[in-house]
């Protein structure tokens, strides 16, 4: 079993709409979580971190953590084409960052 | 400021050569970590560097080894290559060690092997 686990999609959804992504883990050690965006050949580029269970927003993006359930969550609000990417989560549980496979995004006009 | 840059972009080697790619980092940057990118694993953390120094280590073969020079440049070598080295290879940096600051990344060198 991976220590985190990502649906690798791919995920379709109209523009306007609210996108959730997600991420489970084993290791209760995991500390501080991340989700990045990678465009088609690009590498990938910090959206959101955050260290606490709890919500944490930027704009239309919400970061979400739930350490008693070991599940974090993406919500993309009145979503737009130009969101279509690859999104992957990531933590730290011991200086290294271990990710999660990715999740491939399509938002339709 | 320049972002990270990965020379070659995209190479193609057949099985048992051996492979050098560079990573440039963010001008101050200290840190580079390398990752190994692929449909079915995702992205696999290789090794980082600090300060010319490696710091951490992935689950890889010995074939893969690193370096970094005193200038934060750094290169990856994998050595005796296997068709299952066919990846995305990407580096990041960041000003202090990876697992305390903000990684940025480079595009990825494309490596195919035949």
């Amino acid at each position: 079993q991976k220590e985190v686990e990502q649906d690798p999609g791919p995920l379709s959804v109209p523009e306007g709409a609210i996108v959730s992504l997600n991420c489970t883990y084993s290791n209760s050690a995991f500390q501080y979580f991340m989700w990045y965006r990678q465009y088609s050949r690009k590498g990938p580029e910090l959206l959101m971190y955050t260290y606490s269970s709890g919500n944490k927003e930027d704009g239309r993006f919400t970061a979400q953590v739930d350490k008693s359930s070991k599940y974090i969550s993406l919500f993309i609000r009145d979503s737009q084409p130009s969101d279509s990417a690859t999104y992957l989560c990531a933590m730290i549980p011991d200086e290294k960052l271990t990710f999660g496979t990715g999740t491939r995004l399509t938002i339709i006009p | 400021k320049a972002g990270v840059t990965q020379t070659p972009r995209y190479l193609i080697k057949t099985r048992g050569q051996q492979v050098t790619l560079s990573c440039s980092p963010i001008s101050g940057h200290r840190s580079v970590s390398w990752y190994q990118q692929t449909p079915g694993q995702g992205l696999q953390f290789l090794f980082e560097y600090f300060s010319e120094t490696q710091r951490n280590k992935g689950n890889f073969p010995g074939r893969f080894s690193g370096r970094q020079f005193s200038n934060s440049r750094s290169e990856m070598n994998v050595s005796t290559l296997e068709l299952g080295d066919s990846a995305l290879y990407l580096c990041a940096s960041s000003l202090a060690p990876a697992s305390t600051d903000t990684q940025y990344f480079g595009p990825g060198t494309r490596l195919t092997v035949l």
